[in-house]
Order: C-alpha cells, then sequence, then structure tokens
C-alpha cells in the first residue's frame, strides 16, 4: 500500500521569503500522480501544483515549484516571494496511475500548517 | 459551472441519529469520493464510485452508506451516528484520467454528541 508522510506539522516564514515543504512517499508503483493541495481557514481544498512520475522536469507553477526526486521518493514544495494569502494548512497526496485503484483516490499525508510573518 | 456542492455545511447529531450528506456534481464526472478530514491525519477515503451504479469501500467505511444512482449526486449516509464520526466531510469528483484534478466540495463540519 502507498503511503505519504510530512515531516513537518507546522512551518513558518517571513512575508518575502522562500520556504520549502517536505513530502516522501512510499509506493511500489513506476507510474503516479503527485500533487500539492493547499487549505486556507476556509476549508476549501485548492490545488497547487501537480507532477507526473514519468516526468522529470519539476513542475512550477508561478511562485509555487516542486524538487521531485523520483528514486528517493521525495516531492517538497518551495514557495517563493511569500504572501500573507499563503497562510494555510498544505497536503502533500499521491494518485495511482491505474484507474482500477479505488477510483483514483488520493492518499494524503498529514499535512503542514504554514504561517506567514509580516 | 457550480462545480462540487455539499450540504450541509454545519451539523451537529447525538448518537444514534442517522443523517445523510448530500453532495453533486455537474462537471459530468465518472468518479466520485468521500474524505473525512481529522486532525493530525489528513484526509482519508470513506467510499467511492466510479459511475452511476457502482460504489465500494475506501480506507474508512464502518458505520457508513453510499449510493450513486445518477452521475451528479453522491449522497453519505450515517446509519447510527458515534462520537467517532466527528470530524470534517469532503466530496470529490474528477474525470477518470489520473492526471486530472480532483475538485472537492466545500465541507461539511459533523459533531457528533
Amino acid at each position: 500500500a502507498q503511503t505519504v508522510t510530512q515531516s513537518q506539522p507546522e512551518m513558518s516564514v517571513q512575508e518575502a521569503e522562500t520556504v520549502t515543504l517536505s513530502c516522501t512517499y512510499d509506493t511500489s508503483e513506476s507510474d503516479y500522480y503527485l500533487f500539492w493541495y493547499k487549505q486556507p481557514p476556509s476549508r476549501q481544498m485548492i490545488l497547487v501544483i501537480r507532477q507526473e512520475a514519468y516526468k522529470q522536469q519539476n513542475a512550477t507553477e508561478n511562485r509555487f515549484s516542486v524538487n521531485f526526486q523520483k528514486a528517493a521518493k521525495s516531492f517538497s514544495l518551495k514557495i517563493s516571494d511569500s504572501q500573507l494569502g499563503d497562510a494555510a494548512m498544505y497536503f502533500c497526496a499521491y494518485r495511482s496511475s491505474s484507474i482500477y485503484n479505488q477510483g483514483g483516490k488520493l492518499i494524503f499525508g498529514q499535512g503542514t500548517e504554514l504561517s506567514v510573518k509580516p | 459551472n457550480a462545480g462540487v456542492t455539499q450540504t450541509p455545511k454545519f451539523q451537529v447529531l447525538k448518537t444514534g441519529q442517522s443523517m445523510t450528506l448530500q453532495c453533486a456534481q455537474d462537471m459530468n464526472h465518472e468518479y466520485m469520493s468521500w474524505y473525512r478530514q481529522d486532525p493530525g491525519m489528513g484526509l482519508r477515503l470513506i467510499h467511492y464510485s466510479v459511475g452511476a451504479g457502482i460504489t465500494d469501500q475506501g480506507e474508512v467505511p464502518n458505520g457508513y452508506n453510499v449510493s450513486r444512482s445518477t452521475t451528479e449526486d453522491f449522497p453519505l449516509r450515517l446509519l447510527s451516528a458515534a462520537p467517532s464520526q466527528t470530524s470534517v466531510y469532503f466530496c470529490a469528483s474528477s474525470s477518470r484520467e489520473g492526471y486530472n484534478e480532483q475538485f472537492f466540495g466545500p465541507g461539511t463540519r459533523l459533531t457528533v454528541l
């Protein structure tokens, strides 16, 4: 079974600085997808960025980028030029490429609470 | 396009009561799922459906029932509420392709006394 681990329950960053959130996962599959979701106090789950395992190039979305290390099973999220609106809970998630794996379920890490100091 | 909608947003139940959490999506997605979110545990899959008439269990199905009579709707039933079911519940939908985003509803905060 696949597992996702986020070892940092809380992180803090100064506004305009850069912060990296860690995520490791365990799987025996070779093809899969990885996601970072943001959950602000409103509770809404918002997709931040996604990565396909077969792509070596790290995904980027504006100020958000990932460092995907497939061999090490590591998928960290880097937030550059942090803004007050980035304060939220961040979840790392894994999804199998097999459509027969429980309806494409997402396996979530425990979450990292990010605070941004002005 | 409303996306994924859930009702109610908040609910308080007494132990032993039953209720249904409603979920609907207007994106014609095949896949729909129910997750529960508990502190320090992320989100865990309760039940899922890969199409109308097809449902199956996830990681934590005990105490919950689902049905999927239409593509749009995927209600979650609590048969006899227990305090251990106090949680935040999310409904999600996606198309079949694994790369595609799962869209989440706004969540339901349920408290069982």
